[in-house]
């Protein structure tokens, strides 16, 4: 069984841009999380996504979007993109048994520059 | 405030010597506690799975115990190796209606020959 894959595993941005990111969840999965990871704060949630709904939302600015389509693949858009956005953007995916092994992705590692 | 508190947050050991990481948390309701590994740039992978009635389970060298009563978790690594040498989270499920994960911010372990 495929893991979970995001795409790009890397990402240079300036100051002002927008970017996208995407993840394939594993096959039969429908929930899609997303997280920013940075060496000071952890994993944060952003949120996610099941059956092409959100679900749950962290505390995280409008400019942090994201949607889910039919096949589950997620992507994930931030805009106006600012210093503090530099991060490792994780992905992680589970079944709708709600509380079952979220499986991550290997990151997107975003720098702003 | 639904929190996850780690210690230490950072580790340094000889090879084959053993280690205990701590996780505290408080919150509610409780559905279940996991931890994860995390090798740098790389995402986090489950290495145990408790729930409320669950006193200790264990992976290879690797055994979580957890005290509902207070509150505490531990992942005990026996005889550990150069490869264990990464950040290691505690996280919990929170549900209430919907589910939410809280993450500690992780105890980063160096293993040294």
């Amino acid at each position: 069984k495929a893991g979970v894959t995001q795409t790009p595993r890397y990402l240079i941005k300036t100051r002002g841009q927008q970017v996208t990111l995407s993840c394939s969840p594993i096959s039969g999965h429908r929930s899609v999380s997303w997280y920013q990871q940075t060496p000071g704060q952890g994993l944060q949630f952003l949120f996610e996504y099941f059956s092409e709904t959100q679900r749950n939302k962290g505390n995280f600015p409008g400019r942090f979007s994201g949607r889910q389509f039919s096949n589950s693949r997620s992507e994930m858009n931030v805009s106006t993109l600012e210093l503090g956005d530099s991060a490792l953007y994780l992905c992680a995916s589970s079944s709708e048994v709600r509380g079952l092994e979220a499986f991550f992705g290997q990151g997107t590692r975003l720098t702003v520059v | 405030k639904n929190q996850v508190e780690q210690s230490p947050q950072s580790l340094i050991i000889l090879e084959g010597k053993n280690c205990t990481l701590q996780c505290n948390y408080t919150v509610s309701p409780f559905s279940n506690l996991r931890w994860y590994k995390q090798d740098t740039g790389r995402g986090p992978v489950s290495l145990t799975i408790m729930t409320f009635s669950e006193n200790t389970k264990s992976n290879g060298r690797y055994t979580a115990t957890l005290d509902a009563d207070t509150k505490q978790s531990s992942l005990h690594i026996t005889a550990s190796q150069l490869s264990d040498s990464a950040s290691y989270i505690c996280v919990v499920t929170v549900t209430s209606g919907t589910y939410k994960y809280i993450f500690g911010t992780g105890t980063r372990l160096k293993v040294l020959a």
